[in-house]
């Protein structure tokens, strides 16, 4: 049973261009949501996103990103233009329709470097 | 907006301690609280969750919630050097389906063998 997968692990953009994020949740799984770390920094929260619906974006800044969890293929976490600003590590996590005391498991991670 | 808040630390415990770590948070509807570790370069990984008032043990570890007082906690119990971690304290809201997982910024725990 595969869990979290997210690809590419490591992606480098030179400003300007576009960063196209993967997450494919573990199997059964129909919430997804996308986290940022900085470094020496905890994660802070961008999208919720359940199976072709946006439950919550309120942490995903307005410009140049977007998301999509469509009914077929993994979550996309886009980013447009990219800047300096943008390097960071994106999770991804997963939860089945949940409960009190439904844990999400991550994905290991993409590492965004933008020169 | 919803917060959570840790120590950042970094905490340091000899081997054989107990490390105690600390979460406070800020909306009184929260229904959900867990605890990750997180090793350096490497993605969080669950250890535990509570959701009622009081203790939940498991082995090592203990977490204490208190909902009065808008506080979590975790304890680890004989630390290990392989205890050395982020820890990150989340939340989650209602008890709808919709919520979204809010994390605290993690308090770094070093193990001193």
């Amino acid at each position: 049973n595969a869990g979290v997968m997210q690809n590419p692990r490591h992606l480098v953009r030179r400003r300007g261009q576009e960063a196209r994020l993967r997450c494919s949740p573990m199997k059964g799984h129909s919430h997804v949501y996308w986290y940022r770390q900085l470094p020496e920094e905890g994660l802070k929260f961008m999208v919720y996103l359940q199976k072709e619906n946006i439950i919550d974006e309120s942490g995903m800044p307005k410009e140049r990103f977007s998301a999509e969890f469509p009914k077929e293929g993994p979550s996309i976490l886009r980013i447009q233009q990219v800047v300096r600003g943008d390097s960071a590590a994106y999770f991804c996590a997963s939860s089945p329709l949940i409960g009190l005391n439904t844990e999400a498991f991550f994905g290991q991670g993409t590492r965004l470097t933008v020169v | 907006q919803k917060e959570v808040e840790q120590n950042s630390g970094p905490l340091s415990v000899p081997e054989g301690a107990i490390a105690s770590l600390n979460c406070t948070y800020s909306d009184r509807g929260s229904q959900s609280f867990f605890w990750y570790r997180q090793y350096s370069g490497k993605s969080p990984e669950l250890i535990m969750f509570i959701y009622s008032n009081g203790d939940k043990e498991d082995g090592r570890f203990t977490a204490q919630l208190n909902k009065a007082s808008q506080y979590v906690s975790l304890l680890i119990r004989d630390s290990q050097p392989s205890d050395s971690a982020t820890y990150l304290c989340a939340v989650r809201g209602a008890e709808t389906s919709y919520d979204k997982v809010i994390f605290g910024p993690g308090t770094s725990l070093s193990v001193i063998p």
